[in-house]
């Protein structure tokens, strides 16, 4: 495997299930990302980790709980979804360095999550 | 506030020809200026990336302008080919400074249509 890879590619989930989407990044980097992707918006930067701490939040809610046990893996734990949390959710890495951040970032080719 | 603004909205062309896409931001402080290609249900893929110096980056068939002073860049794609749909959206990275998180601002993209 090269890059950065995401599972699973695609996921219906009901309101009350659980699931977690799976991130690994092949490129020796230290940064990692998860992004949500609507249709007609912007990327959104939910979740930075550098360095395996993480560093940014960006007001996501409580029902998305992020995962970095190494830097190389990224987890997103969900629970009780909304519909309106349906979207393509994007991992990515990059190589940081103390004082620089966001430096070019890799990304994976993403989830296709429905919420019913 | 931190803008990034791109047109057009959508674009269709024919196989061969040439277009040019806009942004323009109101982004400080400016750090760079990146274009990525997104295919349809695929991560974005970098393109370019220019900083405050730099006012012209090509890469192949695609060329990247960059004004700061008018805070407007471009990216040209030349001899469209049919592999050149996609969505093209630019992103504008600010330092980091006095203790304050650098920051990373999206378009919404252009969706790009080369017809046959």
């Amino acid at each position: 495997e090269t890059g950065v890879t995401q599972t699973p590619r695609h996921l219906v989930m009901g309101m009350t299930n659980k699931k977690s989407l799976k991130c690994e990044q092949h490129l020796g980097h230290n940064a990692m990302y998860w992004y949500k992707q609507s249709a007609k918006k912007p990327l959104e930067l939910m979740f930075v980790y550098n360095f395996k701490e993480q560093t940014e939040n960006n007001s996501v809610p409580s029902r998305f709980s992020p995962e970095c046990p190494n830097s190389s893996h990224l987890f997103l734990h969900l629970h009780t979804l909304q519909p309106e949390d349906s979207a393509l959710y994007l991992c990515a890495s990059s190589q940081e360095s103390s004082g620089v951040v966001y430096n070019e970032q890799f990304f994976g080719p993403g989830t296709r999550l429905t919420v019913l | 506030k931190n803008q990034v603004e791109q047109s057009p909205q959508s674009l269709i062309i024919l196989e061969g020809k040439n277009c040019t896409l806009q942004c323009n931001y109101t982004v400080s402080p400016f750090s760079n200026l990146r274009w990525y290609k997104q295919d349809t249900g695929r991560g974005p893929v970098s393109l370019t990336i220019m900083t405050f110096s730099e006012n012209t980056k090509s890469n192949g068939r695609y060329t990247a302008t960059l004004d700061a002073d008018t805070k407007q860049s471009s990216l040209h794609i030349t001899a469209s080919q049919l592999s050149d749909s996609a969505s093209y959206i630019c992103v504008v990275s600010t330092f980091s400074y006095g203790g304050s998180q650098g920051n990373l601002i999206f378009g919404k993209g252009t969706k790009l249509s080369v017809k046959p």
